[in-house]
């Protein structure tokens, strides 16, 4: 598609339950981020993935936190045994490949987000 | 560690005042720093950037310098329009080797027509 699709927009779930959340990105771009946002908070770092392999999963809360991309291309984001805290606004964001000499360039083009709100 | 600390919301202005959104910044090294937007209803978006000290980032009549001895990238603007309220976003790249941008907590700015 023409832009970072994510799925579900919206999901409200029981606490407890498992919730996965999809992101499919840029055509091309290979690396990939997700992001949180809590209402009042910033952009909270979860996890970088360049390829299929995250370099970088240092901003997971905890190991109920997983996440996976396949083909180098959709990946997944999975919360099991949510809790009331894990509501937010889950972004994901995809950018080319890293410059010439490794760096990636920080121009990064967001999904509209996944809600998750845990009742 | 690297963190952005950004102006206080939400701003509330009028249209054609002059804008101006805070940020500072805490980072080793030569980071680069970005401004993003977030317009209601979409996901962020790169506004603009600039990459090394005393560069300008410019885009859509806003404008940002990276000024290396306030470490700070404040965002302006001359003239606002309604269809500039959105929330925007102060971050930044470090240049160590970390892929991850760094993110402020957002301002969310109205413009009253």
């Amino acid at each position: 598609g023409a832009g970072v699709s994510q799925s579900p927009s919206n999901k409200v779930t029981e606490k407890g339950k498992d919730v996965e959340l999809r992101c499919d990105p840029i055509s091309g771009h290979t690396a990939l981020y997700w992001y949180r946002q809590s209402l009042g908070q910033g952009l909270e770092f979860l996890i970088y993935f360049q390829g299929n392999s995250a370099p970088d999963k240092s901003g997971l809360p905890s190991d109920r936190f997983s996440a996976e991309r396949t083909g180098g291309s959709v990946s997944t984001l999975t919360i099991q045994r949510t809790q009331q805290e894990d509501s937010a606004v889950y972004l994901c964001a995809s950018s080319t490949a890293p410059l010439a000499g490794g760096r990636v360039t920080g121009e990064l083009f967001f999904g509209e987000g996944s809600r998750l709100t845990v009742l | 560690g690297n963190s952005v600390t950004q102006m206080e919301g939400p701003v509330t202005l009028s249209e054609e005042a002059f804008l101006t959104i805070n940020c500072t910044y805490t980072a080793t090294g030569y980071p680069s720093l970005f401004w993003y937007v977030q317009y209601p209803g979409e996901g962020l978006q790169l506004l603009l950037k600039a990459t090394k000290a005393d560069d300008k980032g410019s885009n859509k009549g806003f404008e940002a310098t990276y000024r290396k001895e306030t470490t700070s990238f404040h965002l302006e603007k001359g003239s606002v329009q309604v269809s500039d309220s959105a929330v925007y976003f102060c971050a930044l790249l470090s240049n160590f080797g970390n892929e991850k941008l760094t993110f402020g907590t957002g301002t969310r700015l109205t413009i009253i027509p």
